[in-house]
C-alpha cells in the first residue's frame, strides 16, 4: 500500500513570502503530525491533527498553521517566511486515534529552503 | 511535558563490534518509547518501540533496546554493527493513555558511524 505522500518535495522561497506543504497519509490513517527538522534542533513538533481537529500544538510561533481535511489529508502553512525556517519537514501518520504504541509511519519530508 | 535526551552526537564503532545509541527520557506517568532511524535525504524508519511488557525489545535489523525504568533509559543496541547500519538515529517518547493525547517527542539524533 502507498505509504506517507508529501509534496513537494523540495520548495525554494523568499523571506517574507508564505508557503503551504501539503501530506497525504497511508489509507485509513487518522491521526497526521508535522515535524521540523534542523541539524541543531533535531525534530521538533509542530502539531497533530486527528479527525480534522488539531489535538496537540507544538511551540511555534503562529506564523505556523496547518489543518486536516476530512480525507485526513493536512496541509501546513508557514506565512512571513524567515530565513530560520528553512529545514526539513516532516508528517507523519498513525492508524491510532489517541497516544497508543505503534508508532508513526513518515514520509520523505518537504526540503524547504528560505533565500 | 515530556523529554527526550540523546547525550551523543556522534557515536564511531567499529565493524562487528557491538554497538550503543544512549537515550533516557522524561514523561509524567508510563512511557511509550521508540527508536527511529535516518537514511540521507528520507524520513524517518521505524525500528522498535517498548510499550509494556519484558524489558528487551527487538527490533528491524538486529537492533534491540532495554527500557530501564529506574534509569529513565532505553538504550538502543545492536551485537555487531555493519557498516550499512551508519545513519542517524532518534529516540522518541510520549506519555501512555492514561496521561492524557501527548505528542510524540523526539532527541536531536545520534549519528552513527560504522567503519569497515
Amino acid at each position: 500500500k502507498a505509504g506517507v505522500t508529501q509534496t513537494p518535495r523540495y520548495l525554494i522561497k523568499t523571506r517574507g513570502q508564505q508557503v503551504t506543504l501539503s501530506c497525504s497519509p497511508i489509507s485509513g490513517h487518522r491521526s497526521v503530525s508535522w515535524y521540523q527538522q534542523t541539524p541543531g534542533q533535531g525534530l521538533q513538533f509542530l502539531f497533530e491533527y486527528f479527525s480534522e481537529t488539531q489535538r496537540n500544538k507544538g511551540n511555534f510561533p503562529g506564523r505556523f498553521s496547518g489543518r486536516q481535511f476530512s480525507n485526513s489529508r493536512s496541509e501546513m502553512n508557514v506565512s512571513t517566511l524567515e530565513l530560520g525556517d528553512s529545514a526539513l519537514y516532516l508528517c507523519a501518520s498513525s492508524f491510532d486515534p489517541g497516544p497508543e504504541g505503534r508508532g508513526y509511519t513518515f514520509g520523505s519530508g518537504t526540503r524547504l529552503t528560505v533565500v | 511535558a515530556q523529554s527526550v535526551a540523546q547525550p551523543e552526537d556522534q557515536v564511531n564503532v567499529a565493524e562487528g563490534n557491538p554497538l550503543t545509541v544512549k537515550c533516557t527520557y522524561s514523561v509524567s506517568g508510563n512511557p511509550y518509547l521508540f527508536w527511529y532511524v535516518q537514511y540521507p535525504n528520507r524520513g524517518l524508519q521505524f525500528l522498535l518501540k517498548y510499550i509494556t511488557g519484558d524489558n528487551l525489545v527487538k527490533g528491524s535489523y538486529g537492533f534491540e533496546a532495554e527500557f530501564n525504568k529506574s534509569q529513565t533509559s532505553f538504550h538502543l543496541k545492536k551485537p555487531s554493527a555493519l557498516v550499512s547500519d551508519s545513519a542517524l538515529y532518534f529516540c522518541a517518547v510520549r506519555a501512555a493513555p492514561n496521561s492524557g493525547n501527548t505528542p510524540l517527542v523526539f532527541g536531536k539524533g545520534t549519528r552513527l558511524s560504522v567503519i569497515a
